[in-house]
């Protein structure tokens, strides 16, 4: 099937720092992409719906300027988390659709991302 | 606005068979998905189905969908150690480029 990675898979920061995740469709274009978050004990709850060569669509309560995403080709999409928090600290998922009729979509193996 | 509800956990012992079961509340779902996911890793595609079937069967994997009831079940057969995990439903509304929304998980403990 088609994979889809993340990197890093772990990372710890700074409070007041910038980190950059990083979501790359390994065998196939996906021209959508998604950025989930987790919380221990939780659903996915989707944070943006990234497109290649435009805008982010973020859900509402998702701060667009802390949260920036880029989709810069078929095969990546990036999530930065600006100014981080501790209350940033989670599980963060991408998924990518394969093509713009696939109805699978294919999740990387998360980030989990700990702000100190 | 859209709803997914699942029960959050189910025991069974390993040769049994699980059923897990998930509500939703919106009939226009047109696709519903099961995934799995492990400790720590990310959500693996188990299966799916299209609102307009009542049933598909895939190895130990047979899912149920009930369109008048809005319900959707998966059932393990032969259940094993290796399937103890999270599992989550989750429907979509379209085909073109539309996220999931998920329910919040049911942890599967498969005791030998």
């Amino acid at each position: 099937g088609a994979v889809v990675s993340q990197h890093p898979s772990r990372v710890i920061c700074k409070s007041g720092t910038s980190v950059k995740i990083e979501c790359r469709s390994l065998d196939f274009q996906a021209t959508t992409m998604f950025w989930y978050r987790q919380f221990p004990k939780q659903s996915l709850m989707l944070m943006a719906t990234s497109n290649e060569g435009s805008k982010a669509t973020y859900e509402q309560g998702v701060e667009k300027d802390k949260f920036l995403i880029n989709h810069a080709s078929l095969t990546l999409s990036t999530l930065t988390v600006t100014s981080a928090h501790p209350e940033d600290s989670s599980f963060y998922i991408c998924s990518a659709r394969a093509g713009t009729g696939g109805l699978e979509q294919y999740f990387g193996p998360g980030t989990r991302l700990t702000v100190t | 606005g859209e709803d997914v509800e699942q029960s959050l956990f189910l025991s069974v012992r390993e040769g049994d068979s699980s059923v897990i079961n998930c509500t939703y509340t919106d009939s226009s779902s047109t696709y519903l998905y099961w995934y799995k996911q492990e400790p720590g890793a990310g959500l693996q595609l188990l299966t799916y189905i299209f609102s307009n079937m009542d049933m598909k069967q895939d190895q130990r994997l047979t899912v149920l969908l009930n369109k008048k009831d809005k319900h959707l079940s998966l059932r393990i057969a032969d259940t094993q150690t290796g399937d103890s995990a999270i599992y989550f439903c989750a429907e979509t509304f379209s085909q073109a480029g539309t996220a999931l929304i998920f329910g919040k998980g049911t942890t599967l403990s498969v005791s030998s």
